[in-house]
């Protein structure tokens, strides 16, 4: 069965630093996979998504088939990166999505 | 456009009774998909619809039904209540699959007692 795993619950940074969020997943078909985020009062929306390999406000994520694994990386974090992070693992023929249980990432100043 | 709507936006019921949930989509979005956010969780998939025929089905009972109108509108039904039922009702949009960018309602958070 497909999972997607997102070991931290909370990620907490300084504003200027590297970010990493990790996510892992289990699927034995071809993976088509998503970053959703939610700020703070607002809807949950798309960041971005593998097959684009677009950098969508700094935030860059690619698709390690070896290590079954789509990091969301940005080099320096701002203080509105602070948001929960979803990753997604779109299955089914293009018709289940699998959401990983999220994690938050806390920008301090 | 207001974007996806959903209504109510919250909701107490008891155990044992029924639920409709309803969403309308962004204008021109053929494809409604259903989730459930339990607290500290992340989106559980439930259903999707397309052209008003269920393409896909999540791990859920039977007690939860959905159907989608001519105007691509949706319901989300629940029967026989249970505590566990107690969540936020997610409702996204998109042109035809979920392939595409899903565009999220504010959802409808339901209380079961």
């Amino acid at each position: 069965a497909q999972r997607v795993t997102q070991p931290e619950k909370l990620l907490s940074v300084f504003k200027g630093a590297p970010v990493e969020l990790k996510c892992n997943y289990s699927y034995s078909g071809s993976p088509e996979l998503f970053w959703y985020v939610q700020y703070s009062r607002q809807r949950l929306q798309l960041l971005l998504r593998h097959i684009s390999r677009e950098s969508i406000k700094g935030f860059t994520a690619d698709l390690n088939k070896g290590e079954t694994s789509f990091h969301l990386k940005k080099p320096f974090a701002q203080e509105e990166d602070s948001a929960m992070y979803y990753c997604a693992l779109l299955t089914g023929g293009g018709n289940k999505l699998t959401f990983g249980t999220g994690t938050q990432l806390k920008v301090e100043l | 456009d207001a974007g996806v709507t959903q209504s109510p936006t919250h909701l107490i019921k008891t155990r044992g009774q029924h639920v409709t949930l309803r969403c309308s989509p962004i204008s021109g979005h053929k494809s409604v998909s259903w989730y459930q956010q339990v607290l500290g969780q992340g989106p559980q998939f439930i259903f999707q619809y397309y052209e008003k025929e269920e393409r896909g089905r999540g791990n859920f009972p039977d007690r939860f039904s959905a159907r989608q109108f001519p105007n691509y509108s949706s319901e989300l039904n629940v029967n026989a209540l249970l505590l566990g039922d107690s969540a936020l009702y997610l409702c996204a949009s998109s042109r035809r699959g979920m392939e595409e960018t899903q565009y999220f309602g504010p959802g409808t958070r339901l209380l079961v007692l």
